[in-house]
């Protein structure tokens, strides 16, 4: 079982519509969770942090945390065209280092 | 503004050539990262220091060897590059303040071997 999950797409949606990604994880003891935006030939960009279950929102973007079901998402409200690239889920445990998916490719057509 | 800085952007190597990368940053972390990672692949975690304290991945090929000489600079050497080690490579930083759990990237270095 990979330690971060997440479907590889690519997940296509107009432009306007709400983009919904999810990741799950495998280690209970995961406290920090969060979302890379990553275009193609480019580094990884941080664009959302989550660390307690609920919520998190900042502008188009909502993070959704449930600890108890191992689960994180990802809202994206308004899609863009420039919305679309891959879109990395992170997990930390109580260690330094991060654990990557391999990514969700979003697609936002006109 | 506070940054990530790796150089080169591109780099192109003979097979077997040694090549180094170097990574700064003005973010003053104390932990710095560096990641391999190939095309459609999930970014791979070679080794990071926390301060001075050098932490390798098991999985790490002892063909990657790393130094930071000081809190702004670390660098990234590959001994004897192979075909299968041309891809992204990138630096990260983490620590102070409020956002001390989060990672922050470099633009990467392309490396291409011939």
């Amino acid at each position: 079982q990979k330690e971060v999950e997440q479907n590889s797409g690519p997940l296509s949606v107009p432009e306007g519509a709400i983009a919904s990604l999810n990741c799950t994880y495998s280690d209970r003891g995961s406290q920090s969770f969060f979302w890379y935006r990553q275009y193609s030939g480019k580094s990884p960009e941080l664009i959302m942090s989550i660390y307690s279950n609920g919520d998190k929102e900042d502008g188009r973007f909502t993070a959704q945390l449930n600890k108890a079901s191992q689960y994180v998402s990802l809202l994206i409200r308004d899609s863009q065209p420039s919305d679309s690239a891959t879109y990395l889920c992170a997990v930390k445990a109580n260690t330094d280092k991060l654990i990557f998916g391999t990514g969700t490719r979003l697609q936002v057509f006109p | 503004d506070a940054m990530v800085i790796q150089n080169p952007r591109y780099q192109v190597t003979q097979f077997g050539k040694p090549v180094t990368l170097s990574c700064s940053q003005t973010l003053n972390h104390n932990v710095m990262y560096w990641y391999q990672q190939k095309s459609s692949q999930a970014p791979k975690l070679l080794f990071h220091y926390y301060d001075k304290d050098f932490n390798n991945e098991a999985d790490t090929p002892d063909n990657f060897q790393s130094r930071r000489p000081n809190t702004s600079f670390c660098f990234l050497d590959i001994r004897s590059p192979g075909l299968g080690d041309a891809a992204m490579y990138l630096c990260a930083t983490r620590g102070g303040g409020m956002s001390y759990n989060e990672q922050f990237f470099g633009p990467g270095t392309r490396l291409t071997v011939l």
